[in-house]
């Protein structure tokens, strides 16, 4: 079965900096990746996702992940980010066929004034 | 077009109660998924229900049940609550099969005491 790991459980950055957070998944096959936010006692809103080709996605809100087959990351990048970004992010993969995606555990970001 | 309807959006049950959640997918959405959200486990599968035929199952124990109608809309019961089943119910939908990626609603916290 697929598994996602996000190595940080919470990252501060301060607002205009920019922001990387990280996502390795295992599974045999390519997979579909997505990275998914969550703002306190909401639901998940999709930033992006992958399933093939171009391994630079451009999401919602300026984020941009990179899949990286040779590594196993699908790293969620934004180039300055904003306070109103705070929140959970939470990286998921899913395989054809299956709505049995696998969430990694998240990782809380704060932004610094 | 309105997006995933769950209701309630806030429950409180005693333990060994029963619950019942509803989840109303996007129109045209034929498959609902449900996730149980909890501080200690994440974002775990339960099932995923497709033209009113469960699909897929995750490890859950069979208190944890749901039933798909005709016109889409999901529901799941839990019965004889437990303490530990605390937590926030997710409902997704997506438009056919495969982690194509999904629209999550905003959630049923539920509590039980």
């Amino acid at each position: 079965a697929q598994s996602v790991t996000q190595p940080d459980i919470h990252i501060t950055v301060s607002e205009g900096a920019s922001l990387e957070l990280r996502c390795n998944y295992s599974y045999g096959a390519t997979p579909y990746l997505f990275w998914y936010v969550q703002s306190p006692g909401q639901g998940l809103q999709l930033l992006l996702k992958y399933f093939s080709g171009d391994t630079l996605v451009q999401g919602i809100k300026g984020f941009e992940a990179e899949f990286k087959r040779s590594q196993s990351s699908f790293n969620l990048r934004k180039p300055s980010v904003h306070w109103s970004d705070a929140a959970e992010y939470f990286c998921a993969v899913g395989v054809y066929n299956n709505n049995d995606m696998r969430f990694g555990a998240g990782t809380r970001l704060t932004v610094k004034p | 077009k309105a997006g995933v309807t769950q209701t309630p959006r806030y429950l409180i049950k005693t333990r060994g109660q029963q619950v019942t959640l509803s989840c109303s997918p996007i129109s045209g959405h034929r498959s609902v998924s449900w996730y149980q959200q909890t501080p200690g486990q994440g974002l775990q599968f339960l099932f995923e229900y497709f033209s009113e035929t469960q699909r897929n199952k995750g490890n859950f124990p069979g208190r944890f049940s749901g039933r798909q109608f005709s016109n889409s809309r999901s529901e799941m019961n839990v019965s004889t609550l437990e303490l530990g089943d605390s937590a926030l119910y997710l409902c997704a939908s997506s438009a056919a099969l495969g982690a194509r990626g999904y629209t999550f609603g905003s959630g049923t916290r539920l509590t039980v005491v």
